[in-house]
């Protein structure tokens, strides 16, 4: 069955320093691949996708991601973090094709230090 | 573009009662998602549609839970009876090929 990992829950970062959330899929093929960010209270914004093509993407807010597919993975990048970064970030897959539901990992919470 | 509309924001009913959620997706999108948010569970899909037509139900909990898209601009979710363990935020999101945009959210209380 498809899933996704998102393995820490929590990640604090100072303000100004960089940052990577990790992402590991199983799925049977290359999936497509979404980033999601959820501020308290608010709904999912989209920072990122990978469908196909160059691996490293570049999204909103100064975010990347860059897909292996020799280790499933699709880790989320940011060299200086802000402290209105701080949020809930959700890595998704969906089939590759349009129309089809997405199916996230447990989130990581990202908190910003002074 | 207003983006995907979903009313109420919240609703707070005791336990029993029935529960109507309403979705308007982005005009144009074709497809509509129903999603649930719970700190256990995380976020799991209830059901999608493509061109109002009911694509894959199965994340949807039980019978008491029903699922409708009369037309291209509105959907609705049912709860009935609703339970304490239906309080969830309850996502709607739209699409019209494969980047998925979700309203704001119903914040489900059940007393």
């Amino acid at each position: 069955a498809q899933s996704v990992t998102q393995p820490d829950i929590h990640i604090t970062v100072s303000e100004g320093a960089s940052l990577e959330l990790r992402c590991n899929y199983s799925y049977g093929a290359t999936p497509y691949l979404f980033w999601y960010v959820q501020s308290p209270g608010q709904g999912l914004q989209l920072l990122l996708k990978y469908f196909s093509g160059d691996t490293l993407v570049q999204g909103i807010k100064g975010f990347e991601a860059e897909f292996k597919r020799s280790q499933s993975s699709f880790n989320l990048r940011k060299p200086s973090v802000h402290w209105s970064d701080a949020a809930e970030y959700f890595c998704a897959v969906a089939e590759p094709q349009a129309g089809t539901a997405l199916i996230f990992g447990k989130g990581t919470t990202l908190s910003v230090s002074s | 573009d207003a983006g995907v509309i979903q009313s109420p924001r919240h609703e707070v009913t005791e336990m029993g009662q029935e529960v109507t959620l309403r979705c308007k997706p982005i005009s144009g999108h074709n497809s509509l998602f129903w999603y649930r948010q719970t700190m256990m569970r995380g976020l799991e899909l209830l059901i999608y549609f493509n061109n109002n037509v009911p694509i894959d139900d199965s994340g949807m909990p039980e019978d008491r839970f029903s699922a409708k898209m009369p037309n291209a601009s509105f959907s609705t979710l049912k709860i009935q009876p609703s339970e304490p363990r239906d309080s969830a935020v309850y996502f709607c999101a739209s699409s019209s090929g494969s980047e998925q945009y979700f309203g704001p959210g119903t914040r489900l209380t059940v007393t």
